[in-house]
C-alpha cells in the first residue's frame, strides 16, 4: 500500500517552455501533497505544500509564479515549470500524506519515485 | 527555522564493521525519520521515529530517537556492499494541524570490501 507515482520520470524541454509534472497516490486519498526539489550530491528542499481545494503554501525563496502547483483532487497534485531555464534543471520529488483516517493522524509521507528535469 | 544537521558526510566503511551515523536537530520533535536514497532514485523509507527512546532495527540497521538531546542515531551492524547508498534523517516540524518535513544533509555510506 502506500504508493506514489510520477509522470514523467524524466524529461528534456529547450528553455523558455513549461513542463508539467504529475504525482498520483495510487492507493490512498492525500490530503496534503509535498513537493521537493534536489540538485545533485545535495538534500531534499521542500518547495511547497499543497492541500487538495486550496492554494499551495510555497517555501520562502520559491517563485509561485515560476512553479505552478495544482491539487485538484485528493489523488493527483501537478508542478508546472514555466518558462524553465538551465537553473530548474534538478530532480523533483513529491510525496504525499494520508492525514487522518479513522480518526487516527498519519503524517508520514510517502514518496513517489522522482522526475529529472534537464532544460537545455 | 529548524537545522537537521548529519554526520559525518561521507563514510567510507569496510564490510564487517560498525558504525553510527548521527543526526542532530535545533528544535523540539518527536517524529523523525530515516531514509535511504540510491543513485538516481527516489527515497526509500528505513524508520518512523515517533517518541523519545523510540528504537527501530530491520537487518543491520538500527535507528533510535532521543528527544531531549534532540538526536538521532542510524546504527549499522557488520556492514555489506548493498548497504552503500546515501542515508538521510528527517525532521517532522508538526504543528498540530500541518506537517512538515526539514531533511538532514544527508550521509554518503560507501562499503568497500
Amino acid at each position: 500500500g502506500a504508493v506514489v507515482s510520477q509522470h514523467p520520470s524524466r524529461v528534456i524541454c529547450k528553455s523558455g517552455t513549461s513542463v508539467k509534472i504529475e504525482c498520483r497516490s495510487l492507493d490512498f486519498q492525500a490530503t496534503t501533497m509535498f513537493w521537493y526539489r534536489q540538485f545533485p550530491k545535495q538534500s531534499l528542499m521542500l518547495m511547497a505544500t499543497s492541500n487538495e481545494g486550496s492554494k499551495a503554501t510555497y517555501e520562502q525563496g520559491v517563485e509561485k509564479d515560476k512553479f505552478l502547483i495544482n491539487h485538484a483532487s485528493l489523488t493527483l497534485s501537478t508542478l508546472t515549470v514555466t518558462s524553465a531555464h538551465p537553473e530548474d534543471s534538478s530532480f523533483y520529488i513529491c510525496s504525499a500524506a494520508p492525514g487522518v483516517i479513522g480518526g487516527y493522524s498519519y503524517n508520514e509521507q510517502f514518496f513517489g519515485p522522482g522526475t529529472r528535469l534537464t532544460v537545455l | 527555522e529548524l537545522k537537521v544537521e548529519q554526520n559525518p558526510l561521507f563514510l567510507s566503511m569496510q564490510e564487517g564493521k560498525n558504525y553510527t551515523i548521527y543526526c542532530n536537530y535545533s528544535t523540539t520533535s518527536d517524529r523523525l525519520y530515516w531514509y535511504r536514497q540510491d543513485p538516481g532514485k527516489s527515497l526509500e523509507s528505513l524508520f518512523v521515529l515517533l517518541s523519545n527512546g523510540a528504537v527501530k532495527q530491520e537487518g543491520r540497521l538500527m535507528a533510535s530517537l532521543d528527544t531531549k538531546a534532540r538526536l538521532s542515531t542510524l546504527h549499522i551492524t557488520a556492514a555489506v556492499h548493498d548497504l552503500s547508498a546515501t542515508y538521510f534523517c528527517a525532521v517532522d516540524d508538526y504543528t498540530g494541524t500541518a506537517s512538515k518535513l526539514t531533511f538532514g544533509t544527508g550521509t554518503r555510506l560507501q562499503v568497500t570490501l
